[in-house]
C-alpha cells in the first residue's frame, strides 16, 4: 500500500492551466478506472473533485478535468482561478478492496 | 444535504484506547460503503479503513491492522473506529467519508474530523 506519487508542488498564473500527475502501479491506478482528486483547502476538509477518473461532480466547474494513461493519472485546472490555489490529492483503489492515496500536491496560484 | 459528523476524539495516553463515532445523515446510509481516512498535522490524507454497506467486506491499511476495528450501525446511520494500544504516530486528525458506491471504491462526501492526540 505505498502512496501514489506526486509531485509536491505546482503553480500557473491566473487563467493559465495547471496539470498535476499521480503515478501508481498496474495494482492499483492502472489496474482500475477508481481515480479520484480532491481538493482541500488549509483547515477544511477535502472536497471530491473528479471520480472514476475523469467524472465531475455536480458543482464543481468544468475547469477540472481527468483522465489517465497507464499507471499515470493527471488532474488538469484550466482557467486557474484564485481560489484553486488548495492541496490536491489524487487516490485509487487498489484491489482486495484496499484504497490509497497520493502524497499530495500543493497548488500555488501565482 | 449529507452531513457526517465524527467525534469521540481527544488526548490519549500511549497504549490506551478510543473509540470515534461518526452520525450520518441526509442520505440512505445503508445503501453505501464508509470510510475512515486520518491526517497527521502537516501531512498527507491516508486511509484506515472501510467498510461495505452491510459490513460483509472490511480492510484496514497496513498500518492500523490488528489494532483498528470498524464497524457500523445501519439502524442508527452510525460508523465507528475502535482504536486499540494507541502510538504517538496514530496521531491525526481523523475523517469520517462515505463512498459512492455499495462497495469499497472511493470516498465522496467527508465530515470536518475529529481530532486524536496521543501523548504521556
Amino acid at each position: 500500500q505505498s502512496a501514489l506519487t506526486q509531485p509536491p508542488s505546482a503553480s500557473g498564473s491566473p487563467g493559465q492551466s495547471v496539470t498535476i500527475s499521480c503515478t501508481g502501479t498496474s495494482s492499483d491506478v492502472g489496474g482500475y478506472n477508481f481515480v479520484s482528486w480532491y481538493q482541500q483547502h488549509p483547515g477544511k476538509a477535502p472536497k471530491l473533485m473528479i471520480y472514476e477518473v475523469s467524472k465531475r461532480p455536480s458543482g464543481v466547474p468544468d475547469r477540472f478535468s481527468g483522465s489517465k494513461s497507464g499507471n499515470t493519472a493527471s488532474l488538469t485546472i484550466s482557467g486557474l482561478q484564485a481560489e484553486d490555489e488548495a492541496d490536491y490529492y489524487c487516490s485509487s483503489y487498489a484491489g482486495s478492496n484496499n484504497f490509497v492515496f497520493g502524497v499530495g500536491t500543493e497548488v500555488t496560484v501565482l | 444535504e449529507v452531513q457526517l459528523v465524527e467525534s469521540g476524539g481527544g488526548l490519549v495516553q500511549p497504549g490506551r484506547s478510543l473509540r470515534l463515532s461518526c452520525a450520518a445523515s441526509g442520505f440512505n446510509f445503508d445503501n453505501y460503503a464508509m470510510h475512515w481516512v486520518r491526517q497527521a498535522p502537516g501531512k498527507g490524507l491516508k486511509w484506515v479503513s472501510g467498510i461495505s454497506w452491510n459490513t460483509g467486506t472490511i480492510a484496514y491499511a497496513d498500518s492500523v491492522r490488528g489494532r483498528f476495528t470498524i464497524s457500523r450501525d445501519n439502524a442508527k446511520d452510525s460508523l465507528y473506529l475502535q482504536i486499540n494500544s494507541l502510538r504517538a504516530e496514530d496521531t491525526a486528525l481523523y475523517y469520517c467519508a462515505k463512498d459512492w458506491y455499495s462497495a469499497i471504491r472511493s470516498p465522496d462526501y467527508w465530515g470536518q474530523g475529529t481530532p486524536v492526540t496521543v501523548s504521556s
